[in-house]
Formats: C-alpha cells, structure tokens, sequence
C-alpha cells in the first residue's frame, strides 16, 4: 500500500525558507523508476508542479521557480525534501508530494499540507 | 511551455446524464502524455485516466477518456452523485515538466 505525508510549517514569513518533508511508504526511491514529486495548489485552485526527483538522484525544477527550490531525498528515511527559499505571500497554498508513475503522471498523493505565508 | 486549457470552467448536470469535459493542449502532445484528475473538496487529486484513456486501478468504467494531438475529452456517462467534482487534465512535457489545466467543476444541476 503506497501512501505519502507532507509535513512542515504552517506558517511562514515572507523572505524565510520552507522546509517540507514528505515521508512515503510502500515504494522505495531506490528502486529504478521510482521517481517522487511535489505539486502545489493555490487558493485559487491552480495546480502547480514544482520539481521531482529521481531514484538515480537526478533532479528536475519547474523553470519558473527554479531558482528558489532545491529537492533532495533521504532513502534510509523514505523521505523527500523540498526547500523554498524567499517565501512571499502569493506562495500561499497546499503543498502535495506525489509518486510520479513512469515519469509521466502522479498516481499517489499525499493529503497535503497548507502553508500560509503571513508577517 | 504547452498550455492546457479546460472547458467548460463549469459544468451542470444531474445525476444519470452523461458530461463531456474538454482538454485543449496549445500544442500537438503524445496521448502517452495526458492524464486527468478528480479532486473533491479538501482532497489531494486522484487520479482517474492515464495514457489519455487508461483507467486508474479502481475507476469506474463510467470514466472514459479519448483524443489525441490537441484535443483530449474525458466523459462521465451515468452520473452519480459521488461524481461531482473538480476536474484537471495533466500533460508531460519531454522537457521533464509537467502542468495542470485550469479545471472544470462538475456541479449539481
């Protein structure tokens, strides 16, 4: 049974870091094909891809966010990392990890977590 | 970047008629590519079509998808109640990106 859990922050303030975790189980980011994304979504309802990372350790970034996010992964944990530097308040929304199938779809979600950002 | 872009934003149905739901890519893309999504509110996505018109493990034959190049539809014969929702299509980019459309809302007539 494949499941995934984000955790981190609620709140944060504008210019700090986000840190979220995503803790999965029933898959293993070790095994080849395995690949591990984050998606958020914001009031609005927009859905929004931000990066994945791959059992072999390559990382891809959406373009426009590119250079405030970092992805890493701690295979002993079964965990996966996102990092979001310079938060603003536009970047308030529900952050999702999901298990991308084939490199193509996401077929696991995690419940989500919201991360308001707020002085 | 390919831009998907759904219609109808909102769609009003009653149970046991059928919905067509629309998916426009702004570029030709593989059906290999294209996947659609329910969301329900408070709930992350789950996904329901992938390849363009494979289902999910557990998705009710009432879901089918179809279309190539530009043009994908996912369709709901026999609404049930269960059904009303968001909907997102979601393509893959061979730049090993990914984007949502804007969603459709299936709502209760």
């Amino acid at each position: 049974q494949v499941t995934l859990k984000e955790s981190g922050p609620a709140l944060v303030k504008p210019t700090q870091t986000l840190t979220l975790t995503c803790t999965f189980s029933g898959f293993s980011l070790t095994t080849s094909q395995m690949r591990v994304g984050w998606v958020r979504q914001t009031p609005g309802k927009a859905l929004e891809w931000l990066a994945r990372i791959d059992w072999d350790g390559d990382k891809f970034y959406s373009t426009s966010l590119k250079t405030r996010l970092t992805i890493s992964k701690d295979t002993s944990k079964n965990q996966v990392v996102l990092t979001m530097t310079n938060m603003d308040p536009v970047d308030t929304a529900t952050y999702y990890c999901s298990r991308i199938a084939g490199g193509l779809y996401f077929d696991y979600w995690g419940q989500g977590t919201l991360v308001t950002v707020s002085s | 970047e390919i831009v998907l872009t759904q219609s109808p934003g909102t769609l009003s149905l009653s149970p046991g008629e059928s919905a067509t739901l629309s998916c426009r890519a702004s570029q030709s893309i593989s059906s290999s590519y294209l996947a659609w999504y329910q969301q329900k509110p408070g709930q992350a996505p789950r996904l329901l079509i992938s390849g363009a018109s494979s289902r999910a493990a557990g998705i009710p034959d009432r879901f089918s998808g179809s279309g190539s190049g530009t043009d994908f539809t996912l369709t709901i014969s026999r609404l049930e109640p269960e059904d009303f929702a968001v909907y997102y299509c979601q393509q893959y980019a061979t730049s090993r990106s990914y984007s949502f459309g804007q969603g459709t809302k299936l709502e209760i007539k």
